[in-house]
């Protein structure tokens, strides 16, 4: 299994509260991305990096800010949560070429109450 | 980027052969087809890929067409472990944006 991993599993939050996400990764691969994913809408790109330091915006970036300041961790940032943040949250992460795989994590599922 | 269509559900039984298809009537011809599917409570997990040619791996055949205008997941036998979301999705080559983009995918169903 690729080295990747989500902290925390977890979380329930209260709206208005800052919330960071971490990803992971012991691959030294170049890419990471977010997403999140909620019923009826599949997987959704938040934020993705292509290199440290190196971000750009996915389909829904509105409210999440990340941070790439070494390869092996990207956070995911939600400056002050709302309830429409409610969701699952995967990272995902990929070498170099678009032929090669990308490796999911297992979730964090956050809660904003 | 260009886009993929997918039926959002289809039924198999088990041990039986399934094909998923996929329309994909944009791509360029430096477009890569991915499949990635996705069992129940986790995350994604990459199936097959390629360009032109058809492929074989332990998973899963790939049959793509001839003006590569569509793809066709084939699972040559059907096991209830198989029953996930099916993506199929396209990454190109030919540029420096290496987003990863998702479209809903199709819910395959194994009856027993």
């Amino acid at each position: 299994d690729a080295g990747i991993t989500q902290s925390p599993r977890h979380k329930v939050t209260e709206t208005g509260t800052p919330v960071t996400l971490r990803c992971h990764q012991t691959e030294n691969h170049r890419y990471m991305y977010w997403y999140r994913q909620d019923p009826g809408h599949g997987l959704r790109l938040i934020h993705y990096s292509y290199g440290v330091k190196d971000t750009d915006k996915g389909e829904v970036s509105d409210g999440y800010s990340v941070s790439r300041s070494k390869t092996e961790d990207f956070l995911l940032t939600l400056e002050s949560a709302t309830s429409s943040q409610t969701s699952v949250y995967f990272c995902a992460i990929s070498g170099q070429g678009v032929w090669t795989e990308a490796f999911f994590g297992q979730g964090t599922r956050l809660t904003v109450v | 980027d260009a886009k993929t269509t997918q039926p959002n559900s289809m039924e198999s039984n088990e041990e039986e052969p399934v094909h998923l298809p996929c329309n994909h009537s944009t791509i360029s011809g430096t477009d890569y087809i991915h499949w990635y599917r996705q069992l129940p409570s986790q995350g994604p997990e990459y199936v097959i890929h390629g360009l032109t040619s058809n492929v074989n791996n332990r998973m899963a055949s790939l049959a793509i067409a001839e003006d590569r205008k569509s793809s066709t997941l084939i699972l040559h036998r059907a096991t209830l472990r198989d029953a996930a979301v099916y993506y199929c999705i396209l990454r190109d080559s030919g540029g420096s944006n290496y987003k990863l983009t998702f479209g809903k995918g199709t819910l395959l169903t194994v009856n027993p």
